[in-house]
């Protein structure tokens, strides 16, 4: 079965700090996404990759950066985190061949808290 | 660009009522649509999946949608509602390329009365 992990399911960082989400899927896929997930406004796309050093802009991506060194690993950095980057972030990725990149699967989450 | 609509925020239901819940799509050519499941605490799962074909597709858990291309819609229902079914429903469009992402609806929380 596909796994889609990130590393931790919370974290409180303060205002100026830079911050990595780490995500790791074992499968030998391609694409990942990041998705950011806020009540009344569902999921946001902020940045995707489909191929190791590749990726492209999604929808939000101002303040966000990522880093795809390995296949496995898709890296979200927040450069200086500020409080309306408070968040669900989530990680996902489709297996290879997928139609339409779905299903997708996803990670658990990290709940990030900016102060 | 692509986008979609859940013009409904938050529903509440009783058991073993029916459901419907809405999704509107804009898309330049012919979508790719999908309902996903979050549970309270839990990941998103896959309920179904519309590329092509029969415009009424079914899925897990007893879920059903209707592809409506006149009204760019594709409404998810269920005949009867169980306790278990409360979470947020998201609608999602996706590209018949592999390098786009699907993009989501705003969602609709579902509650389920006894």
């Amino acid at each position: 079965d596909v796994k889609v992990t990130q590393s931790s399911r919370y974290l409180v960082k303060r205002t100026g700090e830079k911050v990595f989400l780490e995500c790791v899927q074992d499968m030998d896929h391609e694409n990942m996404f990041w998705y950011r997930q806020d009540p009344g406004l569902g999921l946001r796309l902020i940045y995707f990759s489909y191929d190791v050093k590749m990726k492209e802009k999604g929808d939000i991506p101002e303040g966000y950066s990522v880093s795809r060194e390995k296949k496995e690993r898709f890296s979200l950095i927040l450069e200086s985190a500020s409080t309306n980057q408070t968040s669900m972030y989530l990680c996902a990725s489709p297996p290879p061949g997928a139609r339409s990149n779905s299903p997708l699967h996803f990670g658990n989450g990290t709940r990030l808290t900016v102060t | 660009a692509q986008s979609v609509t859940q013009p409904d925020i938050h529903i509440t239901v009783s058991e073993g009522a029916s459901l419907e819940l809405r999704c509107n799509y804009s898309y330049g050519a012919t979508p790719y649509l999908f309902w996903y499941v979050q549970s309270p605490g839990q990941g998103l799962q896959l309920l179904l999946k519309y590329f092509s074909g029969d415009t009424l597709v079914q899925g897990i858990k007893g879920f059903e949608a209707e592809f409506k291309r006149s009204q760019s819609s594709f409404n998810l229902r269920k005949p009867s509602v169980h306790w278990s079914d409360a979470a947020e429903y998201f609608c999602a469009v996706g590209h018949d390329t592999g390098r786009r992402a699907l993009t989501f609806g705003s969602g609709t929380r579902l509650q389920v009365q006894p």
